[in-house]
């Protein structure tokens, strides 16, 4: 069955730290996202791509890059962790053709930073 | 800015009740409103979403009432179920460009 992966489920850094996270979806999908999920904020957008070597800016950004070498694996880096950057991170995937917004979550990533 | 504000944050109801959740957004330019369910340690997963060409959608005990003019959508849960227990997101975008905007969330819980 197709699926989405993430990669660590769990993950304690130090402030400064550079740390990837890691996501593979198997469904042969286009479009991936980058959410972080805070409490009292749901989930907000971080990074996007709809395509191999595209990579787009989402409402928060700042500290975070991604890479899309591939169409199954889109990794998160914090280039420089921050404490503000604790969070539970999720990826997505979404078909291109009508169903961009239909999108299937990876289990998430909890990341914490001291 | 929060461009859809979901409420209550928190709602209790009894075994075979109605849930109901509210959001109100902002952007007219939103023409597509998913609701994501989630359960602990997992990642949401799409429940139901309507387009603003019809005010109401209903798929088993669940059914999303959309108000165009008052820029309001809730979900409604029939026959709460204690399975149902689950943190409930709305979400709003704008073109099939998958830039989700969600709400905060709202944590159901269903009472046996």
């Amino acid at each position: 069955d197709a699926e989405i992966t993430q990669s660590p489920r769990h993950k304690i850094t130090e402030t400064g730290r550079q740390v990837t996270l890691a996501c593979h979806q198997t469904w042969n999908h286009n479009n991936m996202f980058w959410y972080r999920q805070d409490l009292g904020h749901g989930l907000r957008l971080i990074h996007y791509s709809y395509g191999v070597h595209d990579t787009n800016k989402g409402e928060v950004s700042d500290g975070y890059s991604v890479s899309r070498s591939n169409t199954e694996d889109l990794p998160l880096t914090l280039e420089s962790a921050a404490s503000s950057q604790t969070s539970v991170y999720f990826c997505a995937s979404s078909e291109s053709s009508g169903r961009a917004n239909e999108q299937f979550f990876g289990p998430g990533t909890r990341l914490t930073v001291l | 800015q929060q461009q859809v504000k979901q409420s209550p944050q928190s709602l209790i109801v009894q075994k075979g009740g109605i849930s109901i959740i509210n959001c109100a957004y902002e952007n007219t330019a939103f023409d597509y409103f998913p609701w994501y369910q989630q359960f602990p340690g997992k990642g949401p997963a799409l429940l139901i979403a309507i387009r603003p060409d019809v005010s109401e959608k209903k798929e088993g005990r669940f059914t999303i009432s959309f108000n165009k003019s008052a820029k309001q959508f809730s979900l409604h849960i029939m026959d709460s179920q204690p399975g149902d227990s689950a943190t409930y997101f709305c979400a709003a975008s704008s073109g099939n460009t998958g830039k989700l905007i969600f709400g905060q969330g709202t944590t159901l819980q269903v009472k046996p």
